[in-house]
């Protein structure tokens, strides 16, 4: 039972333009939410997160926003550049009643590929 | 945000062995995770150390085969024992600072 779902594997966008990825979750008990970014042969990169109390998180060129009713999150990359191709990853974490630290649920990644 | 090594970062390994791969964090931390990435799949939490207690594994991972130590709040090892071709993943480390969970390179890891 997949917890956080990317149901597009890769995404093709023009350099300048904006890209959106996207990303769903099911677990209500999810109350923080985060981006990584992933070059091939590299560990993931932390790049933007968002809590729960908030629908919207800025940084730079990278913006997330949440809504929590749908239960869907998406991250704006604007404007899009080359060195931005990479598989981003969805994540979801919360410290759920049995006492469990934080702990993170990936999505399955999609791969962005930003064209010249 | 913290800087993580992980040795080693890359290797070749015969079926049936075990191999230990090593992570250091410049700074002292209170959970430290380790995760899987298998070819073309996400990340996986294996499982959580936190020093001074055993690992907390997830379902699907067990001690016997991912045997982890924490032995100090910089530093920890999982070992991949008794390797088969389906172990040959990224095994990354990561740790907690804040709300936000940092990974190091990664270990690549080949069996054959």
């Amino acid at each position: 039972d997949q917890q956080v779902k990317q149901n597009s594997p890769s995404l093709s966008v023009q350099e300048g333009r904006i890209s959106i990825l996207n990303c769903d979750y099911t677990n209500s008990m999810f109350d923080y939410f985060l981006w990584y970014k992933k070059y091939p042969a590299e560990g993931p990169t932390f790049l933007i997160s968002i809590s729960s109390i908030k629908d919207k998180n800025e940084d730079g060129r990278f913006t997330v926003f949440l809504n929590k009713s749908a239960k869907h999150l998406s991250l704006h990359i604007v404007p899009s550049q080359p060195g931005d191709s990479a598989v981003y990853f969805c994540a979801a974490s919360g410290t759920f009643s049995s006492g469990s630290a934080r702990q993170l649920t990936f999505g399955s990644g999609t791969q962005l590929t930003v064209l010249p | 945000s913290a800087v993580i090594s992980q040795k080693p970062s890359r290797d070749i390994c015969q079926r049936g062995t075990s191999l230990t791969i090593q992570c250091q964090v410049d700074s002292q931390v209170t959970m430290m995770f380790w995760y899987r990435q298998q070819p073309g799949q996400s990340l996986t939490l294996i499982a959580t150390a936190n020093q001074g207690s055993e690992a907390t594994y997830e379902s699907g991972f067990v001690i016997d085969k991912f045997p982890i130590s924490r032995p100090n709040l910089t530093f920890s090892t999982l070992t991949v024992s008794n390797m088969s071709p389906e172990d040959s993943s990224i095994y990354l480390c990561s740790v907690e600072q804040g709300n936000t969970i940092y990974f190091g390179e990664g270990s690549w890891l080949t069996v054959v």
